[in-house]
């Protein structure tokens, strides 16, 4: 699975948007891109994922770059229950083989009030 | 919906004794995977079981093992407990191949 570089942490004031960036210049053509984030001591919560087309969903957007070396998940409207760990994180999405997601040190997200 | 859930919530252990962490798939999910997360640290995963077969493993050692049951839920062994081995162990479930979804963890001291 590709590497992925993250800032280490990035603060957020309550109400604004929260662009958290993620670098993956080695992902291949079959590999998503995943977001997780974790709230402290929890388990990880799925967030979103995508191939190269932008996506959206109740809890976030994913942009994906055209060639697909970096992407920024948006946190349209923080609030202070998004501070978490943010995990970016890439892997070939395929029935059967494929079987382990490959968690780096994430980005803190502190959002404040 | 019933969601991933973990037993014991937290256990302390002594080194070399013997634990068994377990896991309940959430409806719909054929795969158990569990990762082993230290402070300071993201998840590290350890293996994964589908259709009760070892699908996948890291670099954790045979000390480490699993059991998959035919109702999906799981369970992760570690024997000969070492110092290092107190961690936030998690379980995640899936479809084989799909998005993993998280359970609440197990906090396991070693003394």
């Amino acid at each position: 699975d590709a590497k992925t570089t993250q800032p280490t942490s990035m603060d957020c004031a309550e109400g604004r948007a929260a662009n958290l960036p993620c670098n993956h210049s080695t992902i291949s053509g079959n590999e998503y891109v995943y977001w997780y984030r974790q709230i402290h001591s929890q388990g990880p919560q799925y967030i979103i994922h995508g191939l190269k087309n932008n996506e959206t969903n109740e809890m976030a957007s994913l942009i994906i770059t055209e060639d697909r070396k970096s992407s920024t998940l948006i946190l349209p409207h923080a609030t202070l229950r998004d501070t978490a760990v943010y995990y970016c994180i890439v892997r070939v999405e395929r029935g059967g083989s494929n079987y382990k997601l490959t968690f780096g040190k994430g980005t803190l997200l502190t959002v404040n009030p | 919906e019933t969601g991933v859930t973990q037993s014991p919530t937290h256990l302390i252990k002594t080194r070399g004794q013997q634990v068994t962490l377990r896991c309940s798939s959430q409806s719909g999910h054929n795969t158990v995977s569990w990762y082993q997360q230290a402070l300071g640290q993201g998840p590290q995963f350890i293996f994964q079981y589908y259709r009760e077969e070892e699908n996948g493993r890291g670099n954790f050692p045979p000390r480490f093992s699993g059991l998959q049951f035919p109702n999906y839920s799981s369970e992760l062994n570690v024997n000969a407990l070492e110092l290092d081995d107190s961690a936030l162990y998690l379980c995640a479930s899936s479809r084989v191949g799909y998005e993993q979804f998280f359970g609440p963890g197990t906090r396991l001291t070693v003394l």
